[in-house]
């Protein structure tokens, strides 16, 4: 089946930092949707972008839709304690009746 | 406006029981889309059902599981006979449109443990 790869799986930050994460697919998307999940609940949504090209922000997040149409990236600038949570993107396929197809996530943790 | 919610949030069964997991979607929303999620790992689609009618049910397993959502009432997803590979987070979604546009919203999941 379709598979969309997450990449970084995990990583640390320190308060203050930026970081960025991104999602690759082989298949062409026409939604990209990222999510925040923490322990024991259902996955936040975050931003939706529809658009080739489009740049989304959500106060200190910022999403773009690649041009390509196949990879989406996600920067939280600032970061702060909690920010830490695991971080899905999901997209649509064009031919799909709506169901979401999601990476396997990108962990945040704070540093020791 | 209450969000999508999922009742029971844990669910405990032996082997061979039956689990039923119900989802009510928010205010205004006739989408509701099931997932599943295993630990360490993303959510994967079983099935998408609108008022009455299984839209799409290519993620769901061929045997045991089934799903409705009725004209009046919470979508259920249910699985017989459970086995331990059932033990997994369940996840409901519902979005008040469908297509390009289709921004879906989770519950709290219901978190279903097989013994």
């Amino acid at each position: 089946g379709q598979q969309l790869n997450q990449s970084p799986q995990s990583m640390f930050i320190q308060e203050g930092e930026d970081v960025s994460m991104n999602c690759t697919s082989s298949s062409i998307f026409n939604t990209w949707l990222w999510y925040k999940q923490d322990p024991g609940e259902g996955p936040v949504l975050l931003i939706a972008l529809y658009k080739a090209g489009e740049l989304t922000s959500n106060g200190r997040l910022t999403a773009q839709f690649g041009i390509t149409r196949k990879d989406s990236f996600l920067n939280i600038s600032a970061s702060i304690p909690s920010d830490v949570g695991i971080y899905f993107c999901a997209g649509q396929t064009r031919g799909s009746q709506g169901n979401l197809i999601f990476g396997k996530g990108t962990k945040l943790s704070v540093k020791p | 406006n209450a969000g999508v919610m999922q009742n029971p949030r844990h669910l405990v069964r032996r082997r061979g029981q039956e689990a039923r997991l119900r989802c009510s979607p928010m205010k205004g929303h006739s989408h509701v889309y099931w997932y599943r999620q295993l630990p360490e790992e993303g959510l994967k689609f079983m099935v998408y059902l609108q008022k009455e009618n299984i839209i799409d049910e290519s993620g769901m397993p061929k045997e045991r599981f089934s799903a409705e959502f009725p004209k009046e009432g919470p979508s259920i997803l249910r699985i017989q006979q459970v086995v331990r590979g059932d033990s997994a987070a369940y996840f409901c979604a519902s979005s008040p449109l469908t297509g390009r546009y289709n921004e879906q919203f989770f519950g709290p999941g219901t978190r279903l443990t097989v013994l």
